[in-house]
């Protein structure tokens, strides 16, 4: 089955880039499926990032999109995110997940990364 | 866009059953939403899709005490003979226009 494994420095300067990479094992990065960020501050409910299809469409959260760049590498079946500009709010656990298509339904998270937590302090 | 509303918390004893409530906003009552478990301190793991006529598909290795069902705008989970290891945060999801959406998040305490 799928597994998905986040990996990327734990701790970032404010005002630098969080970058973090998703590594997709079991499965295909190329399938019919999309890849997503999701991120939970300390003590705090979740957080949807964005997400990226094979082919390099994107979707993101209008609140962070200004800030976010999610792209795939298909060649190592991975995909990566970018968090510019960041600020102590940025300090979370970030997890990557796949997104099941349910042609006709709609689409939902069904498997999750076991997460990474990235500090933002001087 | 889709709100979800939840509880922000709820209690049961042990081997007992409890039902979740997830809530569609106005003008989503037909969508499709998952249900994610996050035990303290893992991390969130998919439970099940339910669709707003109550049909629900559960992930692999979900035990059978878990259940979805829905009326209207409502989307539930009920877990029956509660076990300890049923103490978590239960979050509902669901997607529309290229944006995906969480509910805020029910702590559940087992007794």
């Amino acid at each position: 089955q799928v597994q998905l494994q986040e990996s990327g420095p734990g701790l970032v300067k404010p005002s630098g880039t969080l970058s973090l990479t998703c590594a997709v094992s079991g499965g295909s990065i190329s399938s019919s499926n999309w890849w997503s960020w999701v991120r939970q501050p300390p003590g705090k409910g979740l957080e949807w990032i964005g997400e990226i299809y094979h082919s390099g469409s994107t979707n993101y959260n209008p609140s962070l999109k200004s800030r976010v760049t999610i792209s795939v590498d298909k060649s190592k079946n991975q995909f990566s995110l970018k968090l510019s500009s960041v600020t102590a709010a940025d300090t979370a656990v970030y997890y990557c997940a796949r997104v099941f298509v349910y042609y006709g339904s709609g689409n939902l998270l069904d498997v999750w990364g076991k997460g990474t937590t990235v500090t933002v302090s001087s | 866009q889709p709100v979800l509303t939840q509880s922000s918390s709820a209690s049961a004893s042990l081997g007992s059953s409890v039902k979740l409530t997830c809530t569609l906003s106005s003008g989503h009552s037909s969508y499709i939403i998952a249900w994610h478990q996050q035990q303290p301190g893992k991390a969130p793991r998919y439970l099940m899709k339910l669709e707003g006529s109550g049909s629900y598909n559960k992930g692999s290795g979900v035990p059978d005490r878990f259940s979805g069902s829905s009326s209207g705008a409502d989307r539930y989970l009920t877990i029956s003979n509660l076990q300890s290891e049923d103490e978590a945060d239960y979050y509902c999801e669901t997607w529309d226009s290229n944006t995906r959406v969480f509910g805020g998040g029910t702590k559940l305490t087992v007794l």
